[in-house]
């Protein structure tokens, strides 16, 4: 099972905000650089958000991120049809030899 | 731009060997880490491990005693070996790209970007 914790699933309507939340402690989240992944529907993951906030090249500001102590968030505003899709976060741990996790996941569901 | 491409048998025997590589093209394979991670259907995403441009390795604890990667320069490719698999080895196998930042001893970053497009890989007999 993995170190971070992430809801199953949320949901709303086309053109509202939905947020990610992604709950960690202090040998992963609390002390390391965050990052975010979009998995559309039978897709590679894409890189969403590193460093807790960055966006990479390409990535619309709809997509934000936020690290607070040991849990970071993702937001996404204007919400369309084509967000639709499971997202992930990702980070460092520093009490586990390999130190790459993953979140458990979130669906997100466009009304 | 950098495009990672997976190929390799999508249908491997329990307790056989699965292999796979990674061909990196657009771009060079050195100066960066290169990772494979794994979703089984329906579930999350797994990191296996990752191979650095000059050879250096590591692995998931979970997987170390049958994981191993190699890299071939000369051929911008990269490739995932994973021995005795059984029905739960069963996952869309992906390759990335790392990049991997350190502030300080205790203060780090990750993140997997490029992705390629994944393939299935089943185990059944």
């Amino acid at each position: 099972q993995s170190v971070l914790t992430q809801p199953p699933s949320v949901s709303a309507a086309p053109g509202q905000k939905v947020t990610i939340s992604c709950s960690g402690s202090s040998s992963n989240i609390g002390n390391n650089y965050v990052s975010w992944y979009q998995q559309l529907p039978g897709t590679a993951p894409k890189l969403l958000i590193y460093e807790n906030n960055k966006r990479p090249s390409g990535i619309p500001d709809r997509f934000s991120g936020s690290k607070s102590g040991t849990s970071a968030t993702l937001g996404i505003t204007g919400l369309q049809t084509g967000d639709e899709a499971d997202y992930y976060c990702g980070t460092w741990d520093s009490s586990l030899s390999a130190g790459r996790v993953f979140g458990t996941g979130t669906k997100v569901t466009v009304l | 731009q950098v495009q990672l491409q997976e190929s390799g048998p999508g249908l491997v025997k329990p307790s056989e060997t699965l292999s796979l590589t990674c061909t990196v093209s657009g771009g060079s394979i050195s100066s960066y880490y290169w990772s494979w991670i794994r979703q089984p259907p329906g579930k999350g995403l797994e990191w296996i491990g990752y191979i650095y441009y000059s050879g250096s390795t590591n692995y998931n604890p979970s997987l170390k005693s049958r994981v191993t990667i190699s890299v071939d320069t000369s051929k911008n490719q990269f490739s995932l070996k994973l021995s005795s698999v059984t029905a739960a080895d069963t996952a869309v196998y992906y390759c990335a790209r790392e990049t991997v930042v350190v502030v300080a001893a205790t203060h780090q970053g990750v993140w997997f970007d490029p992705w390629g497009q994944g393939t299935l890989v089943t185990v059944s007999s």
